[in-house]
């Protein structure tokens, strides 16, 4: 099955200022690499995703790059606002899966 | 449209009860998955049902089962509740069904079995 590693598992940055979060897989057939944001009392939402057939994904602030070489996707956060404090989870499917296996998460504090 | 609705939000058990979760996926999604979250081990997958069959399962004991309906709303029950089964209960539902689609979550139940 899938393993997902993913750091750091707590991030704290001052407002302004940008965020990376990282993330491994081991399934080199894996080919989706979905982003969630957990605030406080509510579930994951879904905030980017990528395919594996392309290696850069933006949407506004937050970006996602994937490495399908050595296996590993990012979490770019610029310009971060207190708002964005939250728990991130990255996942990733075994290939063929419909189950992903999620990270075990990064608490990103910002701090205004 | 409305999201994923969780009931209830939160329930408090004793040891050896049993418990019934209540899970209502996006108008039209037609596969719901349910999945177990704590502190020490993170996002942990339950089951996968996919209209009205379970299609997948994860690692848990048989006393965690579920099943759906056929308006593709579902429920999860676990019995003979121990302490550790304390967590957040999530459930997930996706559209039709086919791989790599997107998870919508609901706000989860939060168990807390004393």
């Amino acid at each position: 099955g899938e393993n997902v590693e993913q750091h750091p598992s707590t991030l704290s940055v001052q407002e302004g200022d940008s965020a990376v979060i990282k993330c491994t897989y081991s399934d080199s057939a894996s080919n989706y690499f979905p982003w969630y944001k957990q605030e406080l009392g509510k579930g994951p939402q879904l905030i980017i995703d990528i395919r594996s057939n392309v290696g850069e994904k933006k949407d506004q602030r937050i970006a996602v790059t994937l490495n399908k070489t050595a296996k590993h996707f990012s979490l770019h956060i610029t310009e971060t606002q207190p708002e964005d404090s939250a728990v991130y989870f990255c996942a990733a499917p075994s290939g063929g899966s419909y189950i992903p296996t999620f990270g075990r998460g990064t608490s990103l504090i910002v701090h205004p | 449209k409305a999201g994923v609705t969780q009931t209830p939000r939160y329930l408090i058990k004793t040891r050896g009860q049993q418990v019934t979760l209540s899970c209502s996926p996006i108008s039209g999604h037609r596969s719901v998955s349910w999945y177990q979250q704590t502190p020490g081990q993170g996002l942990q997958f339950l089951f996968e049902y996919f209209s009205e069959t379970q299609r997948n399962k994860g690692n848990f004991p048989g006393r965690f089962s579920g099943r759906q309906f056929s308006n593709s709303r579902s429920e999860m029950n676990v019995s003979t509740l121990e302490l550790g089964d304390s967590a957040l209960y999530l459930c997930a539902s996706s559209g039709g069904g086919g791989l790599n689609e997107k998870l919508f979550f609901g706000s989860g139940t939060q168990l807390s079995v004393l």
